[in-house]
């Protein structure tokens, strides 16, 4: 079994709908990050919380460290947030251990 | 900011060959950290540096492979002998401190024939 475990593996939805994705961990972690792979290949870092739910435009992450899980949501999706979204959880000070990722397909 | 920058892009070589990938992170920045992407494991860590010191090389597959950091702006993935298994993204980024979001490079796109 994976320390991370995302879910689901691949997802479609029409314009518009709400999206979830969600984010198991089974190890200790110091904080939970949400990155996104664009299909060109970049990442870019999304979030990075240790606690409660933070906000950016129409991404909104969360976090319960009790339960050892993180749910990223999109509101209002778009065809640009097609995407692999990919959580990973960070041991001690630094070191990341990474999800599977989420294939995200947004149709117009 | 340029944001972190490698080189190549792309490099197909031939099985045996020695590889090198090179990271410049951005400016500033004094952690470094290598990772490997493939279809079946996904993303890995392989090294990760602090003030250009290795702090985790637990990840690096096996001897074939070695990392450097002779300074705070430059670092370097080696492979050799290089195999077809190694084919791969390996993606380098970097962060300022111990607590904070990394930023990734555009990775290097690996093909050992």
């Amino acid at each position: 079994k994976n320390e991370v475990e995302q879910s689901p593996q691949n997802l479609t939805a029409q314009e518009g709908e709400f999206i979830t994705i969600n984010c198991s961990y089974s190890v200790g972690i110091s904080a939970l990050h949400w990155l996104q792979q664009h299909p060109g290949g970049g990442i870019v870092s999304l979030f990075m919380l240790s606690s409660g739910k933070k906000k950016h435009g129409r991404l909104i992450a969360t976090i319960n460290i009790q339960e050892k899980h993180s749910s990223l949501h999109i509101t209002a999706s778009h065809p640009r947030d097609s995407a692999v979204y990919i959580c990973a959880a960070r041991q001690g000070a630094q070191k990341l251990v990474f999800g599977q990722g989420t294939r995200l397909t947004i149709n117009p | 900011d340029a944001g972190v920058i490698q080189s190549p892009r792309h490099e197909v070589t031939e099985m045996g060959q020695e590889v090198t990938l090179r990271c410049k992170p951005i400016s500033g920045h004094n952690s470094l950290f290598w990772y490997r992407q493939t279809m079946m494991r996904g993303l890995e860590l392989l090294i990760y540096f602090n003030n250009n010191v290795p702090i985790d090389d637990s990840g690096m597959p096996e001897d074939r492979f070695s990392a450097k950091m002779p300074n705070a702006s430059f670092s370097t993935l080696k492979i050799q002998p290089s195999e077809p298994r190694d084919s791969a993204v390996y993606f380098c980024a970097s962060s300022w401190g111990k607590d904070n979001e990394q930023f990734f490079g555009p990775g290097t796109r690996l093909t050992v024939l």
